[in-house]
């Protein structure tokens, strides 16, 4: 059982560049997340998805933009690399409870090292 | 607006030393909250829940309301406990689901 998978783990990119993370998830699970770790800042929500084919802005989405194409996978795009994007990208997912109750736990990937130049 | 604020961004304690690492927040509802840990080059899990009432690792956490604060505690602290400790809250808002972590707290235990 691998849980939440980031691919690629590390990548440096120059300013301009585009890219895109991707995080696969095998728990079945109806929510997922990108989150961006900055040293002193924490984790600060980019986008998130409540279901296939559905996602939502969260604090920082600002340069990024995210697919979810099928349940299991959660894409997290940079069209133009900036290097106000170096960071430590970390994908989490969530199951949504019997009878829709919030189970609570995030089940996060090793994270995605990206650094742009 | 939601907010998880963790005051400090460093704690050192001595080994054997009891640990109280601060979490505050702002949540205009009934919030769940969690703490999240992460441990050197491993990925980062949940610790543990309010609502689970539960000690992991001897940690406990007692959600105060009426001061909005989840409070991490451990009465000693051993050197294995060195990690970054992130407080969280969930809940639904305006029929949006939010996730929000606070800044963190590097929790280094000397020995």
């Amino acid at each position: 059982n691998a849980g939440v998978t980031q691919t690629p783990k590390f990548r440096v990119l120059k300013t301009g560049q585009s890219m895109t993370l991707l995080c696969a998830q095998d728990m079945n699970h109806e929510y997922m997340y990108w989150y961006r770790q900055d040293p002193g800042m924490g984790l600060r929500l980019i986008h998130y998805s409540v279901g296939e084919g559905t996602t939502a802005k969260g604090e920082v989405p600002d340069g990024y933009n995210v697919s979810r194409l099928k349940k299991q996978n959660f894409l997290l795009g940079l069209e133009s690399a900036a290097p106000s994007q170096t960071s430590v990208y970390f994908c989490a997912s969530s199951s949504l409870g019997l009878a829709g109750v919030y189970t609570g736990e995030l089940f996060f990937g090793e994270g995605s090292r990206l650094t742009v130049l | 607006a939601q907010r998880v604020t963790q005051p400090e961004k460093l704690l050192s304690v001595f080994k054997g030393a009891p640990v109280e690492l601060k979490c505050n927040y702002s949540y205009s509802g009934s919030p769940e909250l969690f703490w999240y840990v992460q441990y050197s080059r491993q990925r980062l899990q949940l610790l543990l829940r309010h609502i689970s009432r539960e000690s992991i690792k001897g940690f406990t956490a007692d959600l105060n309301k009426g001061e909005t604060s989840f409070h991490l505690k451990k009465p000693f602290a051993q050197e294995e406990d060195s990690a970054m400790y992130y407080c969280a809250l969930s809940g639904f808002t305006s029929g949006t689901y939010k996730y929000i972590f606070g800044t963190g707290t590097r929790l280094k235990v000397l020995a």
